[in-house]
């Protein structure tokens, strides 16, 4: 069964501070491997995509690993905002494209 | 540049009636999404259409139906409204899957309410 788990359910740390989050997928074929950051209320923003042949790639302050042999990948923040505060969600498609399983997502606060 | 758009951003109906969400694609994608996402949860795929046929099915309920028209845009109906039904409702595009990667730009989303 395709499935994609996020942990922590929900993390809380101090502006300034680094943080990680972490994805397990069991979704095969894979495709590509999305993280999104949403905040309430609205859509999903793209942060990274990965493909099976690309182990990390970095959108300003995020970084996102991926071992497609383990099946996971993980998100790091550096130096935390205020406005980093929101669901960040990893999303998991498989060849083909047309299915696509989101994780229950990880709700960050970042409190000052 | 231009985004996925949603009409209308928030619609309010009362169980039993009827409702039809709008969606238009960023220009040049021909795949199209929708979603729904519950208070507190997560998105849950509902269905989807690659040049105006329908691609895939997740867990859209039979009173849902939705099609993708010539130019693109795709219109979600849905009948016999419940109050389960309140939630958001986003649509994503993106050009045709494929095994190289491919990226889902999402819309704003329509927030239903059903009283």
């Amino acid at each position: 069964k395709n499935q994609v788990e996020q942990s922590p359910q929900s993390l809380i740390i101090l502006e300034g501070k680094n943080c990680t989050l972490q994805c397990n997928y069991t979704v095969s074929p894979f495709s590509n491997l999305r993280w999104y950051k949403q905040d309430t209320g609205r859509g999903p923003v793209s942060l990274t995509i990965m493909t099976f042949s690309e182990n990390t790639k970095s959108n300003g302050r995020y970084t996102a690993t991926l071992d497609a042999d383990t099946k996971q990948s993980s998100l790091h923040i550096t130096a935390s905002q205020l406005s980093d505060s929101a669901s960040y969600i990893c999303v998991v498609s498989n060849t083909g494209g047309f299915k696509t399983i989101f994780g229950a997502g990880t709700r960050l606060f970042v409190k000052a | 540049a231009a985004g996925v758009i949603q009409s209308p951003r928030h619609l309010i109906k009362e169980k039993r009636e009827t409702a039809t969400l709008k969606c238009y694609p960023i220009p040049r994608h021909d795949t199209v999404y929708w979603y729904q996402q519950g208070p507190g949860q997560d998105p849950q795929f509902l269905i989807s259409f690659y040049e105006k046929m329908q691609s895939d099915k997740g867990s859209i309920p039979d009173r849902f139906s939705a099609q993708q028209f010539s130019d693109y845009h795709s219109e979600l109906n849905m009948s016999s409204l419940e109050l389960g039904d309140s939630a958001l409702y986003f649509c994503a595009s993106s050009v045709k899957p494929g095994t190289s990667g491919y990226e889902q730009y999402f819309g704003p989303g329509t927030r239903l309410t059903v009283t």
